[in-house]
């Protein structure tokens, strides 16, 4: 059975420090999407990156960075110089790469900025 | 852009009430799902459908239903409503070809009393 597995329950800090949200993943499959979707506020997932259980090459958009790494079957979440914005509940979330192609989400990282 | 919407962001039940939450999404996607999130927990799938009248239980179908009788909406009905069913539900869609690429919706935080 898959299991995403996000220890951090919330973590507080302050505006402009580095933050990196834990996942790690239990799956059998070879080959398998990961993800992570911010949650603000407002309620809606917001989708942030997927990758491909091949590509372990880690990827950088602005001030966010994933780091895949096969071996420990974690895929961190980097945000670099937080801002308030960036306060949000934080998913990891599995699927397979065939078949239903189901998401199975971790528990979650409510993740406060302060000024 | 792809659009989720659910008809309530609130909804307030009495225990034994019948209960329904709607979905429409606006871009012809087959898939569907319902999932609960309750904190520690986070997202848990319900049911999904992947086609009109189609329907697959999730990973906590019970107490719960669902209909699919137009492509575009999928509903998630609550036949006799419980205290521990009150959660934030949201919904979502996706194309059957890239079923891992979900569309989530506002989510509908239900109280039930």
């Amino acid at each position: 059975a898959q299991k995403v597995t996000q220890a951090q329950t919330e973590i507080s800090v302050v505006e402009k420090e580095d933050v990196t949200l834990d996942c790690v993943y239990e799956t059998r499959d070879t080959t398998y999407y990961l993800f992570w979707y911010k949650q603000p506020p407002s309620g809606e997932l917001v989708f942030l990156i997927r990758r491909n259980s091949f590509d372990e090459q880690n990827e950088i958009s602005g001030r966010y960075s994933w780091n895949f790494q096969k071996s420990t079957s974690s895929f961190n979440f980097t945000i670099t110089a937080s801002q308030v914005v960036d306060s949000a509940v934080y998913f990891c979330a599995l699927s397979e790469a065939q078949g239903a192609q189901k998401l199975v989400f971790g528990q979650g990282t409510r993740l406060t900025i302060n000024p | 852009d792809v659009k989720v919407t659910q008809s309530s962001r609130y909804l307030v039940k009495r225990t034994g009430e019948k209960v329904f939450l709607e979905c429409v999404q606006d871009m012809d996607h087959e898939n569907m799902f319902w999932y609960r999130q309750d904190p520690g927990l986070g997202l848990r799938l319900i049911y999904f459908s992947y086609d009109v009248k189609m329907k697959e239980k999730g990973d906590i179908p019970e107490g719960y239903s669902v209909s699919r009788e137009k492509k575009e909406r999928f509903s998630l009905i609550l036949e006799s409503a419980s205290t521990n069913q009150t959660s934030m539900y949201l919904c979502a869609s996706s194309l059957i070809a890239r079923a891992y690429e979900q569309y989530f919706g506002p989510g509908t935080r239900l109280t039930v009393t």
